[in-house]
């Protein structure tokens, strides 16, 4: 079982709807991270959280640490959000070297 | 600050050959990454450094090198291409600690013939 998995793996949605994408996570950690990646494009950081909710434009990430799972909302959803998204943990262990853990990526499609 | 740069974009070797990728980054980064990206998969690991001078390996290091004689640089070479390493490669760099935001390169396309 992978230590950060991410659902769905893919998502059509038509124009201007609220989409939700999930993390869940296994490991002890110290921040939780979404970037976006736009295809054949590079990778950007959209969020990194430890608890609670950010909000940035039409994205919002919550977190909630006891559950170990995070989500990603995209609000009133554009063509040009379709991307993949991706989630990554920080593990809170000190051995880790501070590298991440990475999900597969949830590749979103929002149709005109 | 022009982040993370990576060269070259795009590159086709045949089986056998072997290469540099550069990557550089101008924000004083302790920490610098390399990755793979293959479809269906999330992104892999291949080495990582701490601060110059100082490099481990990450989950996939088979058929690369790296080293990081400055704090700027971070090159990947591949010793002698794979078809296997056909892949886009990311370089990554963050601060250090916990709470590292990373910032990426845009990417190295890579065929091996």
């Amino acid at each position: 079982k992978n230590e950060v998995e991410q659902s769905p793996q893919n998502l059509t949605a038509q124009e201007g709807e609220f989409i939700t994408i999930n993390c869940s996570y296994s490991v002890g950690i110290s921040a939780l991270h979404w970037l976006q990646q736009h295809p054949g494009g590079g990778i950007v950081s959209l969020f990194m959280l430890s608890s609670g909710k950010k909000k940035h434009g039409r994205l919002i990430a919550t977190i909630n640490i006891q559950e170990k799972h995070s989500s990603l909302h995209i609000t009133a959803s554009h063509p040009r959000d379709s991307a993949v998204y991706i989630c990554a943990v920080s593990p809170s262990t000190r051995d880790s070297n501070y590298q991440l853990i990475w999900g597969a990526g949830t590749k979103l499609i929002i149709k005109p | 600050n022009a982040g993370v740069t990576q060269t070259p974009k795009f590159q086709v070797l045949k089986t056998g050959q072997s290469m540099t990728l550069q990557c550089a980054q101008d924000m004083n980064h302790e920490y610098m990454s390399w990755y793979r990206q293959d479809p269906g998969m999330g992104l892999r690991l291949i080495h990582y450094s701490v601060g110059a001078g100082i490099t481990d390996q990450g989950e996939v290091p088979n058929g690369y090198n790296v080293s990081r004689s400055t704090t700027e640089d971070f090159p990947l070479r591949l010793l002698s291409a794979a078809p296997s390493q056909t892949s886009v490669y990311f370089c990554a760099s963050h601060l250090g600690g916990q709470y590292n935001e990373q910032f990426f390169g845009p990417g190295t396309r890579l065929t091996v013939l």
